[in-house]
């Protein structure tokens, strides 16, 4: 089936050690975004690629860096993670003008 | 102002039960307008859309728009245990815009 898979699902980091976040895609969608979504808040948009034109949010603090090496896989990367960036991470594709985006699962960071 | 505002709730209600779910926002450029289903600790999944105003119907589930009230509804009907979820709504401009989803318990 086609489907947007993110590994890990759950991660634990220290206090100030990098972590990267990986996507892939199988649906071939030109469009991949990345959210960070708190409880019981709506998913925050920190970053989306239109292939590979990559368009940062005004106010995503630059501790989030974004990769796109092609079509199928996104990474985003945390360079100095802090307790207030624990969240839920979706990874999301859509076609370009697409109304739908197709979620995945997530990945639950934990900052310790 | 949020773009988009929706009760948190959260709201329950028994098996059966119709649930009336609810957005309102403020910019009269949105075209498109969805409602997604999130199950906890998972990523959400769109249950249904809607271009401009009006309703759309899905077995259970109906999506109305009215643009000049900038108000949206997810209507479900005969609810059942299984739609106990965080519903988001979300809409089209030049980006996406969700709200910070209702949660949903329906209790058998």
């Amino acid at each position: 089936d086609a489907m947007v898979i993110q590994n890990p699902r759950y991660q634990v980091t220290q206090f100030g050690k990098p972590v990267t976040l990986s996507c892939s895609q199988t649906l071939n969608h030109n469009v991949m975004y990345w959210y960070q979504q708190k409880s019981s808040q709506a998913p925050k948009l920190l970053f989306h690629y239109y292939d590979k034109d990559f368009n940062n949010e005004a106010d995503t603090p630059d501790n989030f860096q974004s990769r796109r090496p092609n079509t199928s896989f996104c990474f985003l990367d945390i360079r100095s993670p802090g307790l207030g960036d624990a969240a839920m991470y979706l990874c999301a594709t859509s076609h370009p003008g697409g109304y739908e985006q197709y979620f995945g699962p997530g990945t639950r960071l934990t900052v310790t | 102002q949020k773009e988009v505002e929706q009760d948190p709730g959260p709201l329950s209600v028994p098996e059966g039960a119709i649930v009336s779910l609810n957005c309102t926002y403020s910019n009269s450029a949105f075209q498109y307008f969805m409602w997604y289903r999130q199950y906890s600790r998972k990523g959400p999944e769109l249950l249904m859309y809607t271009y401009s105003s009006g309703n759309k119907e899905d077995g259970r589930f109906t999506a109305q728009v009215d643009k000049s009230s900038k108000y949206i509804s997810l209507f479900i009907r005969d609810s059942q245990p299984s739609d106990s979820a965080t519903y988001l709504c979300a809409m089209e401009g030049n980006q996406f815009y969700f709200g910070t989803g209702t949660s949903l318990t329906v209790i058998p």
